[in-house]
């Protein structure tokens, strides 16, 4: 596609639910981020991936936090047995390689809400 | 560790004003890529700027500059004659710590108001 596409912009789920959020990276970049965007918090890096692997999972806040990359397309963050502390605006960015460097294409992110 | 501090939490500036946002950083690395993202109301972040630590030379693009600075570790970004569409969270942020991926730590932004 043209753009980076997440999905769903919004959700809300009650606290102890599990979750999927999903990215579509720009076709043809193998390089894929997850990050989080929270009041308090800012930015954090969640995850790296280099076509389907994920060399780089360490910013994941616990484990109750996975994702997993598919085809070296889509991917998909979950979040299980999700806690209010898990609200935030999730964000996906793609790039062309890993050597690119260039400055990523942000998707307009998952806003997630723990009721 | 890396770190980016976006000291200006929040700008406020009348229309036509210059504004100038600042960002310094820390890393041990001696190669490292500095950026700017802008992120407006919208919410989708938008890469503006990058540079790579070897590269001092100042850049300009329309009414944008950034002025990147080892000695100070800065990378302070300008706009000039600021309008109202230019209203939106600006992030710096610093690619480092010898990944050759680009995992990048964020400042904590700076919110820019542009009153007309």
């Amino acid at each position: 596609g043209a753009g980076v596409s997440q999905s769903p912009s919004n959700k809300v789920t009650e606290k102890g639910k599990d979750v999927e959020l999903r990215c579509d990276p720009i076709s043809g970049h193998t390089a894929l981020y997850w990050y989080r965007q929270s009041l308090g918090q800012g930015l954090e890096f969640l995850i790296y991936f280099q076509g389907n692997s994920a060399p780089d999972k360490s910013g994941l806040p616990s484990d109750r936090f996975s994702a997993e990359r598919t085809g070296g397309s889509v991917s998909t963050l979950t979040i299980q047995r999700t806690q209010q502390e898990d609200s935030a605006v999730y964000l996906c960015a793609s790039e062309p390689s890993r050597l690119a460097n260039y400055g990523y294409t942000f998707g307009s992110g998952t806003r997630l809400t723990v009721v | 560790a890396q770190k980016v501090t976006q000291a200006q939490t929040e700008i406020s500036v009348v229309e036509k004003e210059d504004v100038t946002l600042d960002c310094v950083y820390e890393t041990r690395d001696t190669t490292y890529y500095l950026f700017w993202y802008k992120q407006p109301p919208s919410g989708e972040l938008v890469f503006l700027i990058r540079r790579n630590s070897f590269d001092e030379q100042n850049e300009i693009s329309g009414r944008y500059s950034w002025n990147f600075q080892k000695s100070t570790s800065s990378f302070n970004f300008t706009i000039t004659a600021s309008q109202v569409v230019d209203s939106a969270v600006y992030f710096c942020a610093l690619n480092a710590g010898g990944t050759s991926y680009g995992k990048l730590t964020f400042g904590q932004g700076t919110i820019l108001t542009v009153h007309p």
